[in-house]
């Protein structure tokens, strides 16, 4: 159980264009999903909390307008990279959150690797 | 504001062996401390996770240390194998609630044959 998928695994996109990442999980519903960046050799860095019917919160630093994420159901969270420049270049791991208050475990899916050229 | 250190950054060890990997954190109302094994290119895999009820939890090879006077935890990985072999991360949630985490800066982990 607790499986988190994503789609696509890899993408590959010219400079100025957008992409679209979908993030579900497969057997539970998470009202909450988190969305990270990595980048090589480095840790997970958070970059916004995706919340099921409202809008998500966005850590300091991470442009809003740029990585627009929506939580239209309990099992599905999406990040589009918006206007998409090569520095976007990254690993993106999505992850949901299973269980309710002292129990909930987060669970990560397999990333996204985005290439912009 | 809140931090996860983690050391070592990297550890080379002997097939059967163990290993050790530490990590501290510095909010005192953390109460979640999960650890998560990432293989190249794959998104992280939840190992083992302890909350601040317990002291020790282990599961087959693996095991996991929390100190919450000191605000440290511990992974312990015994009799070692080759696909041990990859990233560790230790987190620790923010503030009592276990669903925002923090994560240490990793801890990458050479099993030699």
């Amino acid at each position: 159980g607790a499986v988190v998928s994503q789609h696509p695994s890899r993408v590959i996109c010219k400079s100025g264009t957008s992409v679209k990442i979908e993030c579900r999980s497969l057997d539970f519903q998470a009202t909450t999903m988190f969305w990270y960046r990595q980048f090589p050799k480095q840790s997970l860095m958070l970059m916004a909390t995706s919340n099921e019917g409202s809008k998500a919160t966005y850590e300091q630093g991470v442009e809003k307008d740029k990585f627009l994420i929506n939580h239209a159901s309990l099992t599905l969270s999406t990040l589009t990279v918006t206007s998409a420049h090569p520095e976007d270049s990254s690993f993106y791991i999505c992850s949901a959150v299973s269980g309710l208050g002292s129990t909930d475990t987060q669970y990560f899916g397999p990333g996204t690797r985005l290439t912009v050229l | 504001g809140e931090n996860v250190e983690q050391h070592p950054s990297t550890l080379s060890v002997q097939e059967g062996d163990s290993a050790v990997i530490k990590c501290t954190y510095s909010d005192s109302a953390s109460n979640y401390f999960p650890w998560y094994k990432q293989e190249l290119g794959k998104g992280p895999q939840l190992i083992i996770d302890i909350r601040s009820n317990v002291g020790e939890k282990k599961d087959q090879r693996i095991a996991v240390t929390l100190n919450k006077t000191a605000k440290h935890f511990s992974l312990h990985i015994t009799e070692t194998q080759p696909e041990d072999s990859a990233v560790y991360f230790c987190a620790a949630s923010i503030g009592s609630s276990a669903s925002k985490i923090i994560f240490g800066s990793g801890t990458r982990l050479s099993i030699r044959p």
